[in-house]
């Protein structure tokens, strides 16, 4: 089992590239997500699927895509990369009910 | 619009203290709620998770409690050791209709523990 999956671990881009961050789980979950997480900001959500074909806005979606083509797979698109992107992205997912949200290890990056 | 504040923003204390850690949330419609871990560079670990008809769970050192119609939870770690030195996020999951959609966190705990 090896849970959420997040590629790559690191990234660094120059402002105006386009990139995707990976997300896949094997647990078979319902729901997933993305964060970003910055110094002084917690944890922020960026868009969110509560199942495949569904997907919807978080916190703070502008700049990004997502899209939800099946139950494992969640990839977040960044199609014009800015320096305000430069963080440490998380992937979590969960289960019916009463499961825990689980993370994936993150994915740091960097826009020039 | 579901907001989640943790109070202190950081906390330090000696080695074998009892601890207190505070989430307060705006919107009593949640469906559950989920205390992490995170260490300084590494990803979060789930520590309890309390459904929203639960009014606590413990899981060794640590208890969670729920109070949903003040909008508050806490984190009570016992015996306090250096190896809790971590950020603690609490998170809850939005009540919609007779679903769920989302989860949000709040801002952190930073908690050291000195030898």
């Amino acid at each position: 089992n090896a849970g959420v999956t997040q590629t790559p671990k690191f990234q660094v881009l120059k402002t105006g590239q386009s990139m995707t961050l990976q997300c896949a789980q094997d647990m078979n979950h319902e729901y997933m997500s993305w964060y970003r997480q910055d110094p002084g900001m917690g944890l922020r959500l960026i868009h969110y699927s509560v199942g495949a074909g569904i997907t919807d806005q978080g916190e703070v979606p502008n700049g990004y895509n997502v899209s939800r083509s099946t139950t494992e797979d969640f990839p977040l698109r960044l199609l014009s990369a800015a320096p305000s992107q430069t963080s440490v992205y998380f992937c979590a997912s969960k289960g019916e009910w009463a499961n825990v949200l689980t993370f994936g290890a993150g994915s740091r990056l960097t826009v020039l | 619009k579901q907001e989640v504040t943790q109070i202190p923003a950081a906390l330090s204390v000696p080695e074998g203290e009892n601890l207190v850690l505070n989430c307060s949330f705006t919107d009593s419609a949640i469906y559950n709620l989920q205390w992490f871990r995170q260490d300084p560079g590494k990803g979060l670990t789930s520590l309890l998770l309390i459904q929203s008809s639960q009014r606590e769970q413990t899981s060794g050192r640590l208890n969670a409690s729920l109070d949903k119609s003040s909008g508050r939870s806490t984190l009570y770690i016992a015996a306090s050791q250096p190896g809790d030195s971590a950020t603690y996020l609490c998170a809850v999951l939005r009540k919609r209709g007779t679903s769920y959609d989302k989860v949000i966190f709040g801002p952190g705990t930073s908690l050291s523990v000195i030898p």
